[in-house]
């Protein structure tokens, strides 16, 4: 399996436009997550998904963000407007359920928001 | 609510040296308990857990062991190498539920 892929891998933007990150889990992974990482505050849970439903969005940092799980192999996560504040590492992970509880990460993308 | 603090880096060793980088959590219940590594430009990677007291979870040479009564989870490893240098975080799940409590991470340098 190509394990869980993120793209792009970079993206540098101007404050104020859109942005929109991609991640694929792993085939036949029931659970989706998205995380920032950024120095100050380390590594942030920003909303997960349970077969393709947004279960807790609690970690949403306000309404510029948004993200979506249209089917099993591909969500997005959306930031219109864009700010400076939220440049950060965004990692997407996904897990196949059960007592394992083992995720696996995909190599992130690294958002520059000037 | 859960949390878990580790040891604020960064930790710098020689090659050879032994390590340790602790971990304390606390969370009601009979969490499990995780060590991620971040290599540089990668994803987190799973590297040992433990899912019940006093197991001891071990991977690559790494170990760490459940401790309940010191809600404690530390990781070691006897003779580190140039490449284990990377961020290790600590992390806890609770059974049934599939999301996790990070720590801040602590980053390891090894020099040779």
């Amino acid at each position: 399996d190509a394990g869980v892929i993120q793209s792009p891998r970079h993206e540098v933007t101007e404050m104020g436009q859109e942005v929109t990150l991609r991640c694929k889990p792993i085939s036949g992974h029931d659970y989706l997550f998205w995380y920032r990482q950024t120095m100050m505050r380390g590594l942030e849970l920003l909303i997960y998904f349970n077969n393709n439903v947004p279960i807790d969005d609690s970690g949403m940092p306000e309404d510029r963000f948004s993200a979506k799980m249209p089917n099993a192999s591909f969500s997005t996560l959306k930031i219109q407007p864009s700010e400076p504040r939220d440049s950060a590492v965004y990692f997407c992970a996904s897990y196949s359920g059960g007592a394992k509880n083992i995720q696996y990460f995909g190599a992130g993308t690294r958002l520059s928001v000037l | 609510g859960d949390s878990v603090t580790q040891m604020e880096g960064p930790v710098t060793l020689s090659e050879e040296a032994f390590l340790t980088i602790n971990c304390t959590y606390t969370a009601t219940g009979y969490p499990s308990l995780f060590w991620y590594v971040q290599y540089p430009g990668e994803g987190l990677q799973l590297l040992l857990k433990a899912t019940k007291a006093d197991d001891k979870g071990s991977n690559k040479g790494f170990e760490a062991t459940y401790r309940k009564e010191t809600t404690s989870f530390h990781l070691e490893k006897g003779s580190v190498q140039v490449s284990d240098s990377a961020v290790y975080f600590c992390a806890l799940s609770h059974g049934g539920y599939s999301t996790l409590t990070f720590g801040k991470g602590t980053m390891l340098l090894v020099s040779p």
